[in-house]
């Protein structure tokens, strides 16, 4: 069974530009989530998707993230404008239905400059 | 809100040492409680586990209960060997908001053994 798959592995920005991330979730799995790991520190949550809805976005910084999955299967993350206090690895995670296990991708290393 | 606390690192033990990482929890409901690992190089993946008060996870010799009365849930193991090496996170899913249960992690232990 094929795992969660992310990309880019690595990004370089320079603050005020954007940049997007990709996650394909585990085949069949409903439940989608994104975190942010900023280096030192666990992980936080910033979006909870079911299916192609959103369940908890409360710690998402809206004005500058988003996030969409559209077709309930892959998602993608935004950041816009980036600021030098993203830089961090982005976490994506799927599970079959809330409240099973969480299996976690390789992750993004965003480095904004 | 929800927080998870443990014990800094690098913690480091002798190979066949006995190993204990401390972790406590403020919660709002009715937490599950977790333990992940990030060997070097890889993503994070579930050690253990336990759902609901006095249940223990267990998982590759390693084991953790879950106390309600002293809000924890510490992760032990009887002999450590260098395979074991890696940063360990607790963690905890807050059932009692419906469907999200995103997770609130500790900020990490990085464990190293040396042989």
């Amino acid at each position: 069974e094929a795992g969660v798959a992310q990309s880019p592995r690595y990004k370089i920005i320079e603050k005020r530009q954007s940049v997007a991330f990709w996650c394909n979730p585990i085949s069949g799995h409903a439940t989608l989530y994104w975190y942010q790991q900023i280096l030192g520190q666990g992980p936080k949550l910033l979006i909870q998707f079911q299916n192609n809805g959103v369940v908890d976005d409360s710690q998402l910084p809206k004005d500058r993230f988003s996030a969409e999955r559209l077709k309930g299967v892959d998602s993608t993350l935004k950041i816009q404008p980036a600021k030098l206090e993203d830089s961090a690895v982005y976490l994506c995670a799927s599970s079959l239905v809330p409240r099973y296990e969480q299996y976690f991708g390789p992750g993004t290393r965003l480095t904004v400059t | 809100g929800n927080s998870v606390t443990q014990m800094e690192g690098p913690v480091t033990l002798s190979e066949e040492a006995f190993l204990t990482i401390n972790c406590t929890y403020t919660a709002t409901g009715y937490p599950s409680l977790f333990w992940y690992v990030q060997y070097p190089g890889e993503g994070l993946q579930l050690l253990l586990k336990a759902t609901k008060a006095d249940d223990k996870g267990s998982n590759k010799g390693f084991e953790a209960t879950y106390r309600k009365e002293t809000t924890s849930f510490h992760l032990e193991k009887g002999s450590v060997q260098v395979s074991d090496s890696a940063v360990y996170f607790c963690a905890l899913s807050d059932l009692s908001g419906g469907g999200a249960d995103g997770l609130t992690f500790g900020k990490g232990t990085h464990l190293i053994i040396q042989p």
